[in-house]
């Protein structure tokens, strides 16, 4: 049981460049998440999804996209990296999107736009 | 609007000594409450949560946290320290009837631990 897996580690992208962080869990859960980690910010919430084929806007949805055709992969799509996306991303799960419910973190890709 | 405050961005202890980390939250509502620690290079793991009942409430790693409602506050507490609880810690508020599991983290508490 892997639990919440992210790749790549580190990433360093150019202006503009296009990419993917891709996230996976293997414990069934139906609800994944995606933050942004910034110094003296805390995390805070991009997207989400309740289940496979449902997804939803958090708190800073600008600038990325995401899917969810498998319980199991949850991937965020930067289409046009800006400095601003410099960031730690961290992807979490849980059981259910009840609020009570555990959310497991993975453990997170640094990614620097130059 | 919803916000949790940690007023000490870092803290050092010495090894054996007790461990404070205050959090402060303002919600209108009830809330559910966390406590996550991050190791450096790792993620969050959680250490404790409080969504009703006992307000004195135990976690892992000899950590626990006191609800205290007329204060908003949500301490964390931990009788005494060893280096390996050198770590950030971010407390967190989950708001209710959202629909979706939305958590208001703190800006973390980096804990150092002396020898």
């Amino acid at each position: 049981n892997a639990g919440v897996t992210q790749t790549p580690k580190f990433q360093v992208l150019k202006t503009g460049q296009s990419m993917t962080l891709q996230c996976a869990q293997d414990m069934n859960h139906e609800y994944m998440s995606w933050y942004r980690q910034d110094p003296g910010m805390g995390l805070r919430l991009i997207h989400y999804s309740v289940g496979a084929g449902i997804t939803d806007q958090g708190e800073v949805p600008n600038g990325y996209n995401v899917s969810r055709s498998t319980t199991e992969d949850f991937p965020l799509r930067l289409l046009s990296a800006a400095p601003s996306q410099t960031s730690v991303y961290f992807c979490a799960s849980s059981y259910s999107s009840g609020s009570t419910d555990t959310q497991y973190f993975g453990p997170g890709t640094r990614l620097t736009v130059l | 609007a919803q916000s949790v405050t940690q007023p000490d961005i870092h803290i050092t202890v010495s090894e054996g000594a007790s461990l404070e980390l205050r959090c402060n939250y303002s919600y209108g509502a009830t809330p559910y409450l966390f406590w996550y620690v991050q190791s450096p290079g790792q993620g969050l793991q959680l250490l404790l949560k409080y969504f009703s009942g006992d307000t004195l409430v135990q976690g892992i790693k000899g950590f626990e946290a006191e609800f205290k409602r007329s204060q908003s506050s949500f301490n964390l507490r931990k009788p005494s320290v060893h280096w390996s609880d050198a770590a950030e810690y971010f407390c967190a508020v989950g708001l209710m009837n959202t629909g979706f599991q939305k958590l208001v983290f703190g800006t973390g508490t980096r804990l150092l631990v002396s020898p």
